[in-house]
C-alpha cells in the first residue's frame, strides 16, 4: 500500500496527558498537511509543511500543539496537556509539488483521539 | 457566517435516483472547487475538482460551479448503494500552497 499512513488509528487518553501521532506521506510528496475533523464537520486545516519547513499554522493550533517534519519525510503531531475539546479525528494529507497543475491532496485514514 | 455552507442532510434516496448536492461560499477569492467523498472511519478521497466556473463530468458524476452566485453543485446519476457516504465540498484559493477549506459535509444513503 503506497498511500498515506497514520499511526495509531485510535488513541484514548486521560485529560492532561501528552499524545503524539505519526503520519507517513506518499513517497516523494513535498507537501504535508494536518487537519482536524470533529463529528458532523468537515476537516479543518491545522498546519502545512513543504519538505521540512512548516509554512503555516492555523489559529486553531494552540501552543499545546506542535508539529514536526524533521527530514522532510514523516511528520509528527504532538498535543500536550490534552483537553476533552481535543477529541477529534486528526487527518494527515500529502500532495506533490508540481507547477501548473492542481496538486491533489491524498488523505490518510486518520487518528481518532478520545480524551477522557 | 462560515466560509463554506452545506446542507448536512441526512439525504436518503432510492437506488437509481439522481442526487443533487450543493454548497454556497462567501470568499470570492476561491478558484479551485472540489468534491470529496468520505466513507465512515476513512479519510476523504477526492472525487472531482474544477478550476473557476463551469461544468465537469466524470462518469456518473457532474460538478457545476457558478462563481457569480458563489454556488457549487455535485450531481450523481444512477445512484448506487456504494455511493452511500458523506460528501464534502471544498475550496481553495490559488496561492503558493493549497490550504483547503471544507464544508461540513452531506450524509447520503442510497437505499437498494
Amino acid at each position: 500500500d503506497t498511500g498515506v499512513s497514520q499511526d495509531p488509528r485510535h488513541k484514548i487518553t486521560k485529560r492532561g496527558q501528552n499524545v503524539t501521532f505519526r503520519c507517513d506521506p506518499i513517497s516523494e510528496h513535498n507537501r504535508l498537511y494536518w487537519y482536524r475533523q470533529t463529528l458532523g464537520q468537515g476537516p479543518e486545516f491545522l498546519t502545512y509543511f513543504q519538505n521540512e519547513a512548516q509554512l503555516e499554522k492555523s489559529r486553531l493550533l494552540s501552543d499545546r500543539f506542535s508539529a514536526e517534519r524533521p527530514k522532510g519525510s514523516f511528520s509528527t503531531l504532538e498535543i500536550q496537556r490534552t483537553e476533552q475539546g481535543d477529541s477529534a479525528m486528526y487527518l494527515c494529507a500529502s500532495s506533490p509539488l508540481t507547477s501548473g497543475v492542481y496538486n491533489e491532496q491524498f488523505f490518510g485514514p486518520g487518528t481518532r483521539l478520545t480524551v477522557l | 457566517q462560515k466560509e463554506v455552507e452545506q446542507d448536512p442532510g441526512p439525504l436518503s434516496v432510492p437506488e437509481g435516483a439522481i442526487v443533487s448536492l450543493n454548497c454556497t461560499y462567501s470568499n470570492s477569492a476561491f478558484q479551485y472547487f472540489m468534491w470529496y467523498r468520505q466513507y465512515s472511519r476513512k479519510g476523504p478521497e477526492l472525487l472531482m475538482y474544477t478550476y473557476s466556473s463551469g461544468n465537469k463530468e466524470d462518469g456518473r458524476f457532474t460538478a457545476q460551479v457558478d462563481k457569480s452566485s458563489k454556488y457549487i453543485s455535485l450531481f450523481i446519476r444512477d445512484s448506487q448503494p456504494s455511493d452511500s457516504a458523506t460528501y464534502l465540498c471544498a475550496m481553495s484559493v490559488r496561492t503558493s500552497y493549497d490550504k483547503v477549506i471544507f464544508g461540513p459535509g452531506t450524509s447520503l444513503s442510497v437505499i437498494p
